[in-house]
């Protein structure tokens, strides 16, 4: 069974600065997604951005872009120039190749942005 | 542009009761899923549809959980016999399935049982 970790429950970073949250995951699989979900304060949850693993060049979504560390299995998410819209909790997601959308999430980090 | 629909947004609830959750997914998508999710915690995957199949279970759907897409639109969660570990969110998404892991959800149908 995968198993996606999120270790850092909170984090504040204040406006126009940049932040990185962390993930790790564990899987015995070759062809998976990562995926970086953001859930805002009662709202619905959107896709921030997504990885395939057999790609070695790094997703970016604007000011959103990722580190993929497939060796380490590592997939961080950096934010660049914050934004108070950007307060929202994050889930690191994984999903096998053959069930794309099965997705397996970590516990989440809750972003704070602060003037 | 309507985005996934979910009625009720809370229900509360006693032990023993049945509840039933509903979602209007986004009228092109023809994978719809029911996630759940606890305080503090990343949604957990229960289920999900392709069209009208259901094709595919958690464990974490125990017996008393039912889910249904009758005509391939919307979906049913039922909850039969509420035990108060049932309180969570239960969150309902869509997607094409040419676009894998991209996920539409609903804003949630949050139960309380009490």
């Amino acid at each position: 069974a995968q198993t996606v970790t999120q270790s850092q429950p909170e984090m504040s970073v204040q406006e126009a600065e940049t932040v990185t949250l962390s993930c790790t995951y564990d899987t015995s699989e070759n062809n998976y997604y990562l995926f970086w979900y953001k859930q805002p304060p009662s709202r619905q949850m959107i896709l921030v951005i997504r990885q395939e693993a057999y790609k070695q060049q790094n997703a970016t979504e604007n000011r959103f872009s990722v580190n993929f560390q497939k060796a380490a299995k590592s997939f961080s998410l950096k934010i660049s120039d914050s934004q108070l819209g950007d307060t929202a909790m994050y889930f690191c997601a994984f999903a096998n190749a053959g069930t794309a959308s099965k997705l397996t999430f970590g516990t989440g980090t809750r972003l704070q942005v602060t003037l | 542009d309507t985005g996934v629909s979910q009625n009720p947004r809370h229900k509360i609830t006693k032990r023993g009761q049945n509840v039933t959750f509903r979602c209007d997914p986004i009228s092109e998508h023809n994978r719809l899923y029911w996630y759940r999710q606890t305080l503090g915690q990343g949604p957990e995957f229960l289920t999900y549809f392709q069209n009208e199949a259901q094709l595919e279970k958690s464990r974490l759907l125990s017996d008393r959980f039912s889910a249904e897409r009758p005509k391939g639109s919307f979906s049913t969660l039922e909850i039969q016999r509420t035990e108060q570990g049932d309180s969570a969110m239960y969150l309902c998404a869509s997607s094409l399935a040419l676009v894998a892991g991209e996920l539409f959800f609903g804003e949630g149908s949050r139960l309380t049982v009490l």
